[in-house]
């Protein structure tokens, strides 16, 4: 079964547009971590953020935020006012005491 | 400095036979990984390793042999390689399950 699921597969946006990309994941710990990651087309993988099981802190850096929310399972990224750069193909990770689970990631292309 | 390295970056070889690729982390972490991505971007983990001790060992043939001398290094021996195996192999290290990764540039392996 999917541990982390993410719905999208690709989105398409025009430069300053605002994206969500969904993160769904399922876990029966008490204690685990979630992280995104960030690929872009040169193909090196860029971690963005981590947050812990006990931290439901909404968290901003720049364009970047991330909502996490426990009763939905839910930790979502939003890039506000996109640009070209940030075309990539973006995943979120759960990590539970040694086991580690990836999203099919989301291709996100933002157009000039 | 590159804190994570990986070597060949590329790797093109012929059905059956036997390969290595080598990783190395500067950044002091007690973990190691490795990582399949295929073609659609699929990110799986392969192994972890925590301080030489295998950690992690997901549904991988075992043609696939990690090797961690010490825990700076994971290497990965393929033996006997399959049209299968072509992807790209990413290494990764991190302080512990509980923290982010830190990525090797990847090795492009190629079976023809």
């Amino acid at each position: 079964a999917q541990k982390v699921t993410q719905a999208q597969t690709e989105i398409s946006v025009v430069e300053k547009e605002d994206v969500t990309l969904d993160c769904v994941y399922e876990t029966r710990d008490t204690t685990y971590y979630l992280f995104w990651y960030k690929q872009p087309p040169s193909g090196e993988l860029v971690f963005l953020i981590r947050r812990n099981s006990f931290d439901e802190q909404n968290e901003i850096s720049g364009r970047y935020s991330w909502n996490f929310q426990k009763s939905t399972s839910s930790f979502n990224f939003t890039i506000t006012a996109s640009q070209v750069v940030d075309s990539a193909v973006y995943f979120c990770a759960l990590s539970e005491a040694d086991k580690l689970s990836f999203g099919a990631g989301t291709t996100v292309t933002v157009r000039a | 400095d590159t804190a994570v390295s990986q070597t060949p970056k590329y790797l093109v070889t012929q059905m059956g036979n036997d390969k290595s690729i080598k990783c190395e982390q500067n950044l002091g972490h007690d973990t190691m990984y490795w990582y399949k991505q295929d073609s659609k971007k699929f990110l799986k983990i392969m192994f972890s390793y925590n301080n030489k001790e295998l950690i992690i060992n997901e549904t991988v043939p075992n043609r696939f042999s990690p090797k961690s001398p010490d825990k700076a290094h994971l290497n990965l021996h393929i033996n006997s390689l399959e049209l299968g195996d072509s992807a790209v192999y990413f290494c990764a290290s991190s302080p512990s399950w509980a923290y982010e990764q830190y990525f090797g540039p990847g090795t492009r392996l190629t079976v023809t």
